[in-house]
């Protein structure tokens, strides 16, 4: 069964460091999207892809974050520098486009604590 | 303000009753979704059910079922039968119709079901 793969499940990092994850779409998903979920709260969208495009990325913390899609596949969302308040959970999640009604697959998501 | 909205941090139910979720949603746009997800302690989403803005009955997959009020706005989420299996968070989410193709998914701060033996 297709599934959206992402990469590394746990990361570990000290503050001031950069880190990045990796996510991999379900093949011919066009639109892909990196979520952050703090414990116990709903995920927050930080970015949203239409193929290799940017169509949101009005919640990306630019001066410390970045994403990328080059190829319209994989995508890959990085942190530099990594503060205490990034440990969250990072959701990577693709879905079809043209219809309203088809819904996101989810990755099983990146555990980012910064000690 | 809120685009979604659940009231119910927590919500406890015995095995085999019904429970429900519930889900308030704010927009003005005429064409949007309702989703529905389930996320157990291993961190995934699940994706469960998801009803239409413009379809005219109540949407129902298996032991889910989605009790939707559109005059309400409200998509409050039916699980009967529970088992201990259900105990999760689970998160309401609604996908508005955008200028291109831009579909933003916004999710509610969810609620933590414990189903009780």
């Amino acid at each position: 069964e297709a599934e959206v793969a992402q990469s590394p499940r746990y990361k570990i990092t000290e503050k001031s460091q950069a880190v990045a994850f990796w996510c991999d779409p379900i093949s011919g998903h066009a639109t892909l999207y990196w979520y952050r979920q703090i414990l116990g709260q709903g995920p927050e969208l930080l970015v949203q892809f239409q193929d290799e495009s940017v169509v949101d990325d009005s919640q990306l913390p630019k001066d410390r974050f970045s994403a990328e899609r080059l190829k319209g596949v994989d995508s890959t969302l990085k942190i530099q520098p990594a503060e205490l308040g990034d440990s969250a959970m990072y959701l990577c999640a693709s879905s079809l486009v043209g219809t309203g009604n088809t819904e996101a697959f989810f990755g099983q998501g990146t555990r980012l604590t910064v000690v | 303000a809120q685009k979604i909205t659940q009231t119910q941090p927590g919500m406890f139910v015995q095995e085999k009753e019904a429970v429900t979720l519930d889900c308030t949603y704010d927009t003005s746009d005429p064409s949007y979704g309702l989703f529905w997800y389930k996320q157990p302690s291993s961190g995934e989403m699940i994706f469960l059910i998801y009803q239409g803005s413009y379809d005219q009955q109540n949407a129902t997959e298996g032991r889910y079922s989605l009790n939707f009020q559109k005059a309400r706005k409200s998509a409050n989420l039916v699980i009967s039968a529970s088992q201990l299996g259900d105990s999760a968070m689970y998160f309401c989410a609604m996908r508005e119709a955008a200028s291109g193709s831009a579909r933003q998914l916004t999710f509610g701060s969810g609620t933590q079901l414990t189903v009780l033996p």
